[in-house]
């Protein structure tokens, strides 16, 4: 396994602008999760995908906030009208559900400033 | 909803110390417990999980046993290293796909 990718790894953006963060997951995995984690706390669930299906989202998840997965492999968020609390690291993680224990596996984070 | 309590940190420990993280959890039903480890400026890692009450996970010197009786997944270690300074999530999993975590805990160890 190569790992979850995350794309990119920081971003500095002023607000009202819009940014698009791109996670590809490990390869066999049917399932994609986003988590949003904020400083000093714990991820906090976004959505997420089962193949190309988004069939969970949080009431966090803004209508500023979208999410796809067209093909079913790699997924997009993409943050419109950013506002500065909308600053975070934007987690996306993958699983197979097929594999018993259904392990969810992270990758690295993309930072998102709003300044 | 379903949530996780850890013990608030930072914790501060010297190399070879023995640690415990306490997690307690409220959920319905039977959630899956798990472990992560975040090292500074990386995402999370799985430490370890366990499914099922009484279930013992176990990774790289680290222990938790699921306590139903006691809705908790304490986290120990017999002897820690400065590389295990990070940042320890404990997290549940219960009737839905996400995963719940805690705030976590900071952990440092000096030589």
């Amino acid at each position: 396994d190569t790992g979850v990718s995350q794309n990119p790894r920081h971003k500095i953006t002023k607000r009202g602008q819009n940014v698009t963060f791109r996670c590809d997951p490990i390869s066999e995995h049917n399932r994609l999760y986003w988590y949003r984690q904020t400083l000093g706390q714990g991820p906090e669930f976004l959505t997420y995908f089962q193949n190309e299906a988004q069939l969970e989202k949080s009431r966090l998840l803004s209508d500023r906030f979208s999410a796809e997965r067209p093909k079913g492999s790699f997924s997009t968020l993409e943050i419109q009208r950013t506002e500065q609390g909308d600053s975070a690291m934007y987690l996306c993680a993958s699983s197979n559900r097929d594999r018993v224990l259904n392990t969810i596996y992270f990758g690295e984070g993309s930072w998102l400033t709003v300044v | 909803g379903d949530s996780v309590t850890q013990m608030e940190g930072p914790v501060t420990l010297s190399e070879e110390a023995f640690l415990t993280i306490n997690c307690t959890y409220t959920a319905t039903g039977y959630p899956s417990l798990f472990w992560y480890v975040q090292y500074p400026g990386e995402g999370l890692q799985l430490l370890l999980k366990a499914t099922k009450a009484d279930d013992k996970g176990s990774n790289k010197g680290f222990e938790a046993t699921y306590r139903k009786e006691t809705t908790s997944f304490h986290l120990e270690k017999g002897s820690v290293q400065v590389s295990d300074s990070a940042v320890y999530f404990c997290a549940l999993k219960g009737g839905s796909e996400k995963l719940v975590f805690g705030k976590g805990t900071k952990l440092t160890v000096n030589p």
